[in-house]
């Protein structure tokens, strides 16, 4: 296992259309998060799952992002009809069952759009 | 959520020992805190995790007063490599982790 895998790196879609990222957490890891951030900022925290079940989902994730993980292992976050103000960098961590372990994050996908 | 506070910025030199300081005036009980450390264009990676105390691996050491109001990261003779940004969460495993705007810290030659 090599840790948390996201995919696209890059992409870059003109406004209008719409988006999917992939994210493959950690294989034996329950949870997994989703968070978007822009230059100079930290993370913004946009979703939560534990298994196939969304728990949790910040206010930031408006009606135009949808986000999946079927069968409780890898998770995908659509945008649609993106706008300029959706361009960041979009990561994907996961962590195990527990309250004292770390979270493993990919190493994002950068979305621009233009 | 505990919020958390720590300086925007620090500067160091190569060989230095670098402490970053983080207040949660609000910690809960079940909070852990943890650090992350993060390069441009990449996700952030776990450093330290602790509770109380002093923790120390093989990259740092985690420095919490009883009270747990704050924290400091401690990095030992610090490399150009060590220039990222720093984050400090105080979070629980039932809370979702919330990020700050964290400390960049630069190292110079």
């Amino acid at each position: 296992d090599t840790g948390v895998s996201q995919n696209p790196r890059h992409k870059i879609t003109k406004r209008g259309q719409n988006v999917t990222f992939r994210c493959d957490p950690i294989s034996e890891h329950n949870r997994l998060y989703w968070y978007r951030q822009t230059l100079g900022q930290g993370p913004e925290f946009l979703t939560y799952f534990q298994n196939e079940a969304q728990l949790e989902k910040s206010r930031l994730l408006s009606d135009r992002f949808s986000a999946e993980r079927p069968k409780g292992s890898f998770s995908t976050l659509e945008i649609q009809r993106t706008e300029q103000g959706d361009s960041a960098m979009y990561l994907c961590a996961s962590s195990p069952p527990g309250t004292d372990y770390g979270y493993t994050f990919g190493s994002g996908t950068r979305l621009t759009v233009v | 959520l505990a919020k958390t506070t720590q300086p925007i910025s620090m500067d160091s030199y190569e060989g230095q020992e670098v402490n970053i300081t983080c207040s949660h005036n609000n910690i809960a009980t079940n909070d852990y805190i943890t650090w992350y450390q993060q390069f441009p264009s990449q996700g952030p990676r776990f450093i330290i995790q602790g509770y109380k105390t002093k923790v120390t691996n093989e990259v740092a050491s985690l420095f919490i007063p009883a009270d747990r109001k704050s924290s400091t990261l401690s990095l030992p003779r610090v490399s150009l490599s060590d220039t990222a940004v720093y984050y400090c969460l105080a979070a629980g495993g039932s809370y979702i982790p919330t990020f700050g705007r964290g400390t960049s810290l630069i190292v110079h030659p």
